[in-house]
This record gives structure tokens, sequence and C-alpha cells, in this order.
């Protein structure tokens, strides 16, 4: 059960934009709308910002969005602040001989 | 208020046995699939098994099936982790999330760490 493919590392200054991908196959990302993003500080438990591949849930700020391409999802985050530096994951329910869930490998966003 | 709260973690040698609980308030239980997952130290998030609300329906990642079992209690609104021969590479925060009808994960534990070591 491979994980879901995420660049291990991207970084922006503050107020820029910065894009996280994240691949799978025909078998989660591209079969199914339901790509999620949670959002992982140290020691915390991860949070669900992006579900549906776009949308947003309550109290999520705005300045994340989610999209998908055939077997790819992207996670957006705009005017990028301080607090966004974090580690983020992707994850997509899959099915092939039976259902179950992956995670993308993590992204560890640094804000300069 | 949703809530979710681990417990049962702790330290075991290789081979040993641990169950895990997930105690849940804030929301309808029996209404809602549930699921665990994992995270070794410095590592990423790995999905290790989830379950029906109902609790007939069982998934499991294939690093622990045979291994694992996932139950739940809805009479407690409690859902559980059975750990058997568990092996050092099992060593990882557990978290318990809620799974949405959508299959994403809207709320967490805070996790319980289990450490597998001789």
């Amino acid at each position: 059960q491979s994980a879901l493919t995420q660049p291990a590392s991207v970084s922006g200054s503050p107020g820029q934009s910065i894009t996280i991908t994240c691949s799978g196959t025909s078998s989660d990302i591209g079969g199914y709308n339901s790509v999620s993003w949670y959002q992982q500080f140290p020691g915390k438990a991860p949070k669900l910002i992006i579900s549906d591949v776009d949308r947003r849930p309550s109290g999520i700020s705005d300045r994340f969005s989610g999209s998908k391409s055939d077997n790819t999802a992207s996670l957006t985050i705009s005017g990028l602040q301080a607090d966004d530096e974090a580690v983020y994951y992707c994850s997509s329910y899959r099915r092939i001989t039976t259902f179950y869930w992956v995670f993308g490998g993590g992204t560890r966003l640094t804000v300069l | 208020e949703v809530q979710l709260l681990e417990s049962g973690g702790g330290l075991r040698q290789p081979g040993g046995s641990l169950r895990l609980s997930c105690e849940v308030s804030g929301f309808k239980f029996n209404l809602f699939a549930m699921t665990w997952v994992r995270q070794a130290p410095g590592k990423g998030l790995e999905w290790v098994s989830g379950l029906s609300a109902s609790g007939d329906r069982t998934y499991s990642a294939d690093s622990v099936t045979g291994r694992f079992t996932i139950s739940r209690d809805n009479s407690k609104n409690t859902l559980f982790l059975h750990m058997n021969s568990l092996r050092v590479d099992d060593t990882a925060v557990y978290y318990c999330a809620r799974v949405t009808p959508n299959n994403w994960f809207d709320s967490w534990g805070q996790g319980t760490p289990v450490t597998v070591s001789s």
C-alpha cells in the first residue's frame, strides 16, 4: 500500500503563495473526490484543512485552497504567514480489491 | 464539542500485546465510521485500520492485517485497537479519528504513544 507522493519540503516568504502537490493513481485521487489535506504542528494531532478536494471546513482561512487534476491534487496557501509553518499531508480514499485510506509522505513548509 | 481521547499506550516487548481505547463525546458515535492512524517517530502519517458505524465492516493496512483488530462498543462510545504480535516498527503515536461519510477525517484525538522495544 504505497503512499501518495508529495515533495518533502517547500518554502516561501511571507505574503507569497506556495503550492504543494500530491500525486496518486486512478484508484485513489483520480477515481474519487475524497482528497483531504491536514496540517500538523510538532507534537500536535493533525488538523483537517481541506476536504472533498477543495472544501474548507468551518474556521479554516480562505488562504487555503485545494484542487485536483487527473491523478494529482494540490494545496495552495496564499498570503503566507509565519504560523503556516507546519507539515502538510494529503490523503485519499483508495479502492483496489478492497478499500482503505492512504496518506502522502508529508511536506514541510518553511516560511522564510 | 467533539472530543476523542485515546488511552492504553505504553511500552511492550516484541511479540507482546496491547489494547488501545478511544473514548468519544460530543457526537452520536454510532452514526460514524472511525479509524486509527499512526505516526512513527519523525515520520509521516500511516493509516492503520477503519471500522464502519455499526462495526460490521473492518478494513486494515497490509502492515497490520492478521495482527491488529479494530472494534467498537457503541454503548460506551468507545473505539478499540487490539494489537498482537507487536513489532519494533509498530512504535508510533496512535491517533483515533472520526470518518465522515465522504471519507475524510474531521476530528482527531491527541494520540497515545506505543513503544515496542526489548
